[in-house]
């Protein structure tokens, strides 16, 4: 079975430029996350999706930071403009929503420069 | 939700139990405890997560005190592959209700 699928792995912008991560979560999890982390600590939450609705947004700087989830499967994560402090691994998980587990994809590392 | 306290860091020695404690004195009555590890670079996993009973499954066991003012992840054989970040982590509700609120974690190394 295919995991939580997240691309790039890698990006590099220099600061001032928009950026996008994409999210394919595991075939059949209706609940999505979004998770920044920053180095040496733990995933913060940035948004859940519950099928294509965000039902907890509370986290995500709205100002530059924008999500989607149009169909309810694969999601995107945008950035516009990129700062300094964006630098971090951005997470993406998926669940059933009765299921005690999310799973994790790799991530996407992200440097501003 | 209730925070967690761990230690920053811990080793082990290959074959041997690691055992991981979490302090969460202010857990309420409907909280759950979860584990999570985070191996480098990759994303978290998850390893188990108990209310009030033990629990065991094919990764670990969860030691909860009958007060439930804290817990112990126990890796009965760790191997080199255990090492990893590890968070204990205390929420609300099941499934996708309530959120995970993710720790520093303990930082366990395990060594030949």
């Amino acid at each position: 079975e295919a995991g939580v699928v997240q691309s790039p792995r890698y990006k590099i912008i220099e600061k001032k430029q928009p950026v996008a991560f994409w999210c394919n979560p595991i075939s059949g999890h209706n609940t999505l996350y979004w998770y920044r982390q920053n180095l040496g600590q733990g995933p913060e939450l940035l948004i859940r999706y519950e099928n294509e609705e965000a039902v907890d947004d509370s986290q995500l700087p709205k100002d530059r930071f924008s999500a989607e989830r149009l169909k309810g499967v694969d999601s995107t994560l945008k950035i516009q403009p990129a700062e300094l402090g964006d630098s971090a691994v951005y997470l993406c998980a998926s669940s059933f929503p009765t299921s005690e587990e999310q799973y994790f994809g790799p991530g996407t590392r992200l440097t501003v420069t | 939700d209730a925070k967690t306290t761990q230690p920053p860091s811990m080793d082990c020695a290959e074959g041997r139990a690691a055992n991981l404690p979490c302090n969460h004195s202010t857990i309420s009555g409907n909280e759950y405890v979860y584990w999570y590890r985070q191996i480098h670079s990759q994303g978290p996993q998850y390893i188990i997560h108990g209310l009030k009973n033990n629990e065991t499954n094919e990764m670990a066991s969860l030691i909860i005190t009958e007060d439930r003012k804290s817990s112990t992840l126990i890796l009965p054989h760790a191997t080199l592959r255990d090492t990893a970040v590890y968070y204990c982590i205390v929420r609300v509700g099941r499934g996708s209700q309530g959120n995970l609120i993710f720790g520093k974690g303990t930082k366990l190394s395990v060594k030949p």
